[in-house]
């Protein structure tokens, strides 16, 4: 009964480094989406995919990069980290079809940005 | 653009009623949805309504739509302390396909016991 699951749950960089976070979901949802949560400012959308081998801009996307090489797993990379970048990242994901589509997330990665 | 408010902060007792508002601006919205999120977790969907609705009921929750304002509540009787937790209002805007989504910032819910 996993869900959405979120990897790393905590991460500290340099200002810079690169790394990747990854969101795999096990219920076969076709849309997958990465947002960022800063104090104030609620959830704001960074990426966002309908579909294994598709890809989006959302609200805040500059900084960021993502892929969806199969339809479980949403990848977001951070090429040169800025202390700007230093947030609560949600994946969520949902189904394609059918009236309600709510989102369903994960439990977040924290990334600090020094 | 859309655009979805909501107070930042709402203090209760516990077994008394909470009500937190939202207002949203997109007249398009389809579906408005309330999320929890507790502390180190991700959001939780509570609840929804469809934009054509005026009122669902579930259990101890009950979301109150006026279309005419663009004013949503998400009411919680017999308030508990596991109700301790930000509350975000949402509006989803077309059907099937994608939807686009926009959360409110969030109301902080503190239950005193």
């Amino acid at each position: 009964n996993a869900g959405v699951t979120q990897t790393p749950k905590f991460r500290v960089l340099k200002t810079g480094q690169s790394m990747t976070l990854l969101c795999a979901q096990d219920m076969n949802h076709e849309y997958m989406y990465w947002y960022r949560q800063d104090p104030g400012m609620g959830l704001r959308l960074i990426h966002y995919s309908v579909g294994e081998g598709t890809t989006a801009k959302g609200e805040v996307p500059d900084g960021y990069n993502v892929s969806r090489l199969k339809k479980q797993n949403f990848l977001l990379g951070l090429e040169s980290a800025a202390p700007s970048q230093t947030s609560v990242y949600f994946c969520a994901s949902s189904y394609s079809r059918g009236i309600v589509q709510p989102q369903h997330f994960g439990d977040g990665t924290r990334l600090s940005i020094l | 653009g859309e655009d979805v408010e909501q107070s930042l902060f709402l203090s209760v007792r516990e077994g008394d009623s909470s009500v937190i508002n939202c207002t949203y601006t997109d007249s398009s919205s389809t579906y408005l949805y309330w999320y929890k999120q507790e502390p180190g977790a991700g959001l939780q969907l509570l609840t929804y309504i469809f934009s054509n609705m005026d009122m669902k009921q579930d259990q101890r929750l009950t979301v109150l739509l006026n279309k005419k304002d663009k004013h949503l509540s998400l009411r919680i009787a017999d308030t508990q302390t596991g109700d301790s937790a930000i509350y975000f209002c949402a509006e989803s805007i077309g059907t099937g396909g994608y939807q686009k989504v926009t959360f409110g910032i969030g109301t902080k819910l503190q239950v005193i016991p």
